[in-house]
């Protein structure tokens, strides 16, 4: 059971445009920073959104990030079929068992 | 560029430990924190916990406590995670990342599968 809470599955067909969700609580997306990562089958995660909202160097801008209260979106705009992965995001929790954490993950299937 | 290369594939007795190394080239290794995470097969992400190359300070994922170990070696830009007492449970792919802020683990290491079986 994930501290964060993502649907395990999103489909949209290419070209199109879709958001996931990711809930927490004040402890830890109330408080703190979202960042999301693409993991495609087989490799290690990929850094797609910091910051809430921020994005590293290449990655382009159809992927954007948002954050209200204790919720965050993550969105995809002209959705291509090398978008089809795992999508996670990830913040500090500072409960007592204060740490990292990560939602359970999203699968992207492009149709 | 910014690289982290994880050691090869391990296979463990349930009771062991094992200790996955992660060496980092193309930035300044005492720069920034490194943090372990690791993934069960068909699951998510898990946070393992983090470590200061600069200071050796860590700090661990409270269900890990007492079981795992953070070290580095900063002659040779090298960090390791040690896990003991391993059971089947702690069978999955072990990933270092180069945290350069708390929330931008910007760098991976390609990952490290570690498979605990009789």
């Amino acid at each position: 059971q994930s501290v964060l809470t993502q649907p395990p599955s999103v489909s949209a067909a290419p070209g199109q445009k879709v958001t996931i969700s990711c809930s927490g609580s004040s402890s830890n997306i109330g408080d703190n920073y979202v960042s999301w990562y693409q993991q495609l089958p087989g490799t290690a995660p990929k850094l797609l959104i910091y910051e809430n909202d921020k994005r590293p160097s290449g990655i382009p801008d159809r992927f954007s990030g948002s954050k209200s209260g204790t919720s965050a979106t993550l969105g995809i705009t002209g959705l291509q079929t090398g978008d089809e992965a795992d999508y996670y995001c990830g913040t500090w929790d500072t409960s007592l068992s204060a740490g990292g954490v990560f939602g359970g993950g999203t699968k992207l299937t492009v149709l | 560029q910014v690289q982290l290369v994880q050691s090869g594939a391990e296979v463990k007795k349930p009771g062991a430990s094992v200790k996955v190394s992660c060496k980092a080239s193309g930035y300044t290794f005492t720069s920034s924190d490194i943090y372990w995470v690791r993934q069960a097969t068909g699951q998510g992400l898990e946070w393992m916990g983090w470590m200061n190359p600069s200071s050796g300070n860590t700090d661990y994922a409270q269900r890990f406590q007492g079981r795992v170990t953070m070290t580095r070696d900063t002659s040779i830009n090298t960090a390791y995670m040690e896990l003991s007492s391993l059971t089947s449970e702690d069978t999955a792919v072990y990933y270092c990342a180069r945290a350069a802020q708390r929330d931008k683990l910007d760098y991976w290491g390609q990952g490290t599968l570690v498979t605990v079986s009789s």
